[in-house]
């Protein structure tokens, strides 16, 4: 079974630029998860989704930020503008169903994106 | 509040032996759970063991352990036989029945020498 699937892997761009990040989780899977690593913060999560509707995107660090899963099977986390210090690794990640009752349920990442903005 | 302490941001371990990477936690609700992701070089994060705050026996799986003390809130990671391909960073992380995300902890860097 195909994992997480984020596009691109890499990412190099200038300061002020649109930024768009992709993300196709797991077949079957009703929770998404957007994380950016750093050192300097570590793992944050952004938002997340269930069946497609965002429910806590406390996280995202501005309104240069914005995330949309318009189906199941695709989501995009957009930078506009872009800023040097939006540079991270973005992880998308994905669980069966993310609930209260369900402890066990974990999430699986995808291989990230290293955004780099110069 | 939950909290993640992980206190060995570096390990070392010669190839075969065994290696426990320290995670300690912090949380008021009695329902919880525990995850422990690998990060290798090339950067995805690896699902390895899970270990419910309700369960009798520690969790096993393959070559991974866990040693889960919860009188002292902590879930320890041991990974026997070590090889060189579990030279990674290894995460500690931690959700419970009220908190709805997870917590993940600063992460430890193992070494696997030759």
């Amino acid at each position: 079974d195909a994992g997480v699937i984020q596009s691109p892997r890499h990412e190099v761009t200038e300061m002020g630029q649109e930024v768009t990040l992709r993300c196709k989780p797991i077949s079957g899977h009703n929770s998404l998860f957007w994380y950016r690593q750093t050192m300097m913060r570590g793992l944050e999560l952004l938002i997340y989704f269930n069946n497609n509707v965002p429910i806590d995107d406390s996280g995202m660090p501005e309104d240069r930020f914005s995330a949309k899963m318009p189906n199941a099977s695709f989501s995009t986390l957009k930078i506009q503008p872009s800023e040097p210090r939006d540079s991270a690794v973005y992880f998308c990640a994905s669980s069966t169903s993310w609930d209260r009752s369900i402890i066990q349920e974990t999430q699986y990442f995808g291989p990230g994106t290293r955004l780099l903005v110069l | 509040a939950q909290k993640i302490t992980q206190t060995q941001p570096g390990m070392f371990v010669q190839e075969k032996e065994a290696v426990t990477l320290d995670c300690t936690y912090d949380t008021s609700d009695p329902s919880y759970g525990l995850f422990w992701y690998k990060q290798p070089s090339s950067g995805e994060m690896i699902f390895l063991i899970y270990q419910g705050s309700y369960d009798q026996q520690n969790a096993t799986e393959g070559r991974y352990s866990l040693n889960f003390q919860k009188a002292r809130k902590s879930a320890n990671l041991v990974i026997s036989a070590s090889q060189l391909g579990d030279s990674a960073m290894y995460f500690c992380a931690m959700r419970s029945s009220y908190g709805q995300n997870f917590v993940f902890g600063p992460g430890t860097r193992l070494s696997v020498l030759p």
